[in-house]
């Protein structure tokens, strides 16, 4: 089956750097995407990277993907309060039409 | 606006009653999603459409869900004889099939269903 694996729990200091770490399934996956979901909100897309790439950085948000190891990371650069959220990895295996999988998310605490 | 819109926000229902939600998607997307997402987890994958088709349908859709998008814009969801276990948020998300976009899903922000 189809099943996209996070660490549930991550908690920095403000300032510090942030990796959150994602194992996906599915090697035909065409994007693999990074979205961060904040209390009583829905899920706002953060960043995705397309499979023929290593490394995306988009301002304080690098992604790093493997796909050898089908290994995605999202690295947040000086972390800061507001950053405080769930953040899910999701794949779109060509195996399951346009059906995306969500990760159980990550829930990162910032602490000051 | 024009982001999804979801209503109502919050619904409490005695078990056995019938429940519907509402999904108003990004107006031009063709493409609309229900998700389901209980507390600790990622959305799950319910069903899909493209324009007013109903293309897709997850085995955890058991036959009291029913969705509709009878003209290719909005969406409902109805739930019938309610259980404990559909308790959860309902998100609906929309996307733009085609050209150069990666097709990534913009959500609403859910519809919360508590059955009691």
């Amino acid at each position: 089956g189809e099943d996209v694996e996070q660490s549930l729990f991550l908690s920095v200091r403000e300032g510090d750097s942030s990796v959150i770490n994602c194992t996906y399934t599915d090697s035909s996956s065409t994007y693999l995407y990074w979205y961060k979901q904040e209390p009583g909100a829905g899920l706002q897309l953060l960043t995705y990277i397309f499979s023929n790439m290593d490394m995306k950085q988009d301002q304080r948000l690098t992604v790093l993907l493997n796909k050898k190891d089908k290994h995605l990371s999202l690295r947040i650069a000086d972390t800061q309060t507001g950053d405080s959220a769930i953040y899910f990895c999701a794949e779109r295996p060509k195996n399951y039409g346009q059906n995306f999988v969500f990760g159980p998310g990550t829930r990162l605490s910032v602490l000051p | 606006d024009t982001g999804v819109s979801q209503n109502p926000r919050h619904k409490i229902t005695k078990r056995g009653q019938n429940v519907t939600f509402r999904c108003d998607p990004i107006s031009e997307h063709n493409r609309l999603y229900w998700y389901r997402q209980t507390l600790g987890q990622g959305p799950e994958f319910l069903t899909y459409f493209q324009n007013e088709a109903q293309l897709e349908k997850s085995r955890l859709l058991s036959d009291r869900f029913s969705a509709e998008r009878p003209k290719g814009s909005f969406s409902t969801l109805e739930i019938q004889r309610t259980e404990q276990g559909d308790s959860a948020m309902y998100l609906c998300a929309s996307s733009l099939l085609g050209g150069a976009n990666t097709g990534e899903l913009f959500f609403g922000e859910g519809s919360r269903l508590t059955v009691l």
